[in-house]
């Protein structure tokens, strides 16, 4: 079946170290690839995507994701966190047919 | 432009009651959904509507019924409520056009079945 891995479920971070944050999928097709983030007491909002072309997508304030094939991998990075950085992250991967799946979450909490 | 509404945001009920869940878009997209949020289970589909009239089965669709009776509404059902059903459950929409694949979000109901 079609998963979508977030390597780590929460993540305590200093203001201005860096963040990756790991996503693998496993499905062997094309796919479409997202970062959504959750702040806290919000909806979740879209980061970042990925159709096709250059591997490596820049998204809002400040993140970037890195598309490797190879590795079926989608990582999330940014390099100096914020203290509003906070939230929960989640990786998606669209297989097409409406059948977007969603990773389980990383809660990120990042330190003043 | 509200985006993606839901109603309402917080509920409470007893087991074995019955609730409709609103969800409404004015962005006009063709397309949306229903999820539910569970801790360390991310998002999982309940259900989803390709057009007004359609629906079809999600991930988790269950104890759940759909309707999309306007392009602009899509309402999520529970005819018996169970415990297990307690989560927050998330709209979203999209659209045909441009990227198709990328959903807006609504800002969730808390449901809590006791």
């Amino acid at each position: 079946a079609q998963s979508v891995s977030q390597h780590n479920h929460h993540v305590i971070l200093s203001e201005a170290a860096s963040l990756e944050l790991g996503c693998n999928y496993s499905y062997g097709g094309t796919v479409n690839l997202f970062w959504y983030v959750q702040y806290p007491g919000q909806h979740l909002q879209l980061l970042l995507k990925y159709f096709s072309g250059d591997p490596l997508v820049k998204g809002i304030k400040g993140f970037e994701a890195e598309f490797i094939k190879s590795k079926f991998s989608f990582n999330l990075r940014k390099p100096s966190v914020q203290w509003s950085d906070t939230a929960e992250y989640f990786c998606a991967v669209d297989t097409g047919g409406f059948k977007t799946i969603f990773g389980a979450g990383t809660r990120l909490f990042v330190k003043a | 432009n509200a985006g993606v509404t839901q109603t309402p945001k917080f509920r409470v009920l007893k087991t074995g009651q019955s609730m409709t869940l609103l969800c409404a878009q004015d962005m006009n997209h063709e397309y949306m959904y229903w999820y539910r949020q569970d801790p360390g289970m991310g998002l999982r589909l309940i259900h989803y509507s390709v057009g007004e009239g359609t629906t079809a089965k999600g991930e988790v669709p269950d104890g759940y019924n759909v309707s999309r009776l306007k392009k602009q509404n899509f309402l999520l059902g529970l005819e018996s409520a169970a415990p297990s059903q307690t989560s927050v459950y998330f709209c979203a929409s999209s659209s045909i056009q441009g990227s198709f694949y990328e959903q807006y979000f609504g800002p969730g109901t808390r449901l809590t079945v006791t």
